[in-house]
Formats: C-alpha cells, sequence, structure tokens
C-alpha cells in the first residue's frame, strides 16, 4: 500500500531563508511523485513533478525537488523564499502517471513566512 | 471557462437538509473528481468519473453521499440529510487522462465549495 508522510504540519521560516519541505512516501512500485500548492481561498495547483529521468525536478515559483530512492523521500526546496510562497503545501504519490484516481495524499504543510 | 468552476463558494445548511454542489470542469477533460477537504485532514477522495465508464465511488463515506455527470462535463455532488460532521471544503478537479497513455498526471483544481451544516 501506498502512504505519505509529510514532516511537520507547520513550518515558519524567514523572508529570504531556505524553505524545505519534507515529504517521504511509501510505495511498492516506483512512484510518481507531485507537490501542489494551495493558497488561501483558493484550490490546489501543481508545483513540480517527478515521473521518470531526472530525479531533481523544477516547479514554479523557484521551487524544487529531489527524488531520493534510497531514503524515499521527495522534499521539496527553495533557495530564499517570499512573502508570497505562504500557502498550505501538499505532497502525493501515484503508483502509475495519469492514473490519477490512486493519488495518495500527505495531510500538508503550513508555510509562513516572516518578515 | 478556463478553468474549473465551482458552485457555490460557500453554502450554510442546517443539519438534516439537503445540500447540491456543482461542478463545471474544463473543457475537454474526461477525468474529474471530487475530493472533500476537512482542517487537519488532507485531502479525502470521494468519487471519480472517467469518460463514460463507470465512476468509481470508492471514497464516498456514507449512502447519503452521491455524485452525477451529466454528458460527460458538468458534475454535482449531493449530500442527503446533511450532518454536522459532512462540514468541509469539498474541491473537484479535472485531469485531461489520455486512455493507454496515461496523460500528465496533473490535476486542475477549483476552488472549493466551503459547507457549513449548523
Amino acid at each position: 500500500a501506498q502512504s505519505v508522510t509529510q514532516l511537520g504540519s507547520h513550518v515558519s521560516v524567514s523572508e529570504g531563508a531556505l524553505v524545505l519541505l519534507r515529504c517521504n512516501y511509501s510505495s511498492s512500485v516506483p512512484p510518481y511523485l507531485f507537490w501542489y500548492v494551495q493558497y488561501p481561498n483558493q484550490g490546489l495547483q501543481l508545483l513540480l513533478k517527478y515521473t521518470t529521468g531526472a530525479t531533481l525536478v523544477k516547479g514554479i515559483n523557484g521551487f524544487e525537488a529531489e527524488f531520493k530512492k534510497s531514503e524515499t523521500s521527495f522534499h521539496l526546496t527553495k533557495p530564499s523564499a517570499h512573502m508570497s510562497d505562504a500557502a498550505e503545501y501538499f505532497c502525493a504519490v501515484s503508483a502509475a502517471a495519469g492514473n490519477n484516481r490512486k493519488l495518495i495524499w500527505g495531510l500538508g504543510t503550513s508555510l509562513a513566512v516572516n518578515p | 471557462g478556463a478553468g474549473v468552476s465551482q458552485s457555490p463558494s460557500n453554502k450554510v445548511t442546517e443539519k438534516g437538509k439537503d445540500v447540491e454542489l456543482r461542478c463545471d470542469p474544463i473543457s475537454g477533460h474526461t477525468a474529474l473528481y471530487w475530493y472533500r477537504q476537512s482542517l487537519g485532514q488532507g485531502l479525502e477522495f470521494l468519487i471519480y468519473f472517467q469518460g463514460n465508464s463507470a465512476p468509481d465511488k470508492s471514497g464516498l463515506p456514507s449512502d447519503r453521499f452521491s455524485a452525477e455527470r451529466t454528458g460527460g462535463s458538468v458534475s454535482t455532488l449531493t449530500i442527503q440529510r446533511t450532518q454536522q460532521e459532512d462540514s468541509a471544503v469539498y474541491l473537484c478537479a479535472s485531469s485531461l487522462n489520455t486512455p493507454g497513455i496515461g496523460g500528465t498526471g496533473e490535476l486542475f483544481f477549483g476552488e472549493g465549495s466551503r459547507l457549513t451544516v449548523l
């Protein structure tokens, strides 16, 4: 069975500081991994995804994530936080590309950015 | 429209009443999903429609919940005899899935319908 664990339901960083949001997954088959972001009172939108190929994936707004099979992790990073990055971030795993109904979601991490 | 549209954006109802939530997916997207988002609970899958196939209803929490998708486009989620525990944000998402190929794997979400049951 697949599962996703996001470590830290709340993360607070200063503006300009490194953002690191942790995601670990469990999957018996090669996973497809996603990060979505939800800004206040909005729906979710895709930040980035890993399917196959290069393990370092770049997304929108300067975010990137690295798939580490040995650590079963897909942590999200951004070198320098901006106030506009304050949002809820969700990690998700799927057993197969396109079979979205099998997306398993983490509980989310709320990112606060302090001036 | 350009994105997934949901209505109403907010709905307050009394316990025991029925509610209908509407989702208008992106034109051409064959897959449509309903999720429920409760505080601190992440995203809970409810139901999935794919083209003309029978919907996957495995996530519906009780028989008070039902959904339909007319003409492969607009979907309505109906909650009968609402209970306070039904209070949540109901999110709809659509996806351009290509059967046999897999599609992009990207879901496009609406802004959600916030349901409050008093």
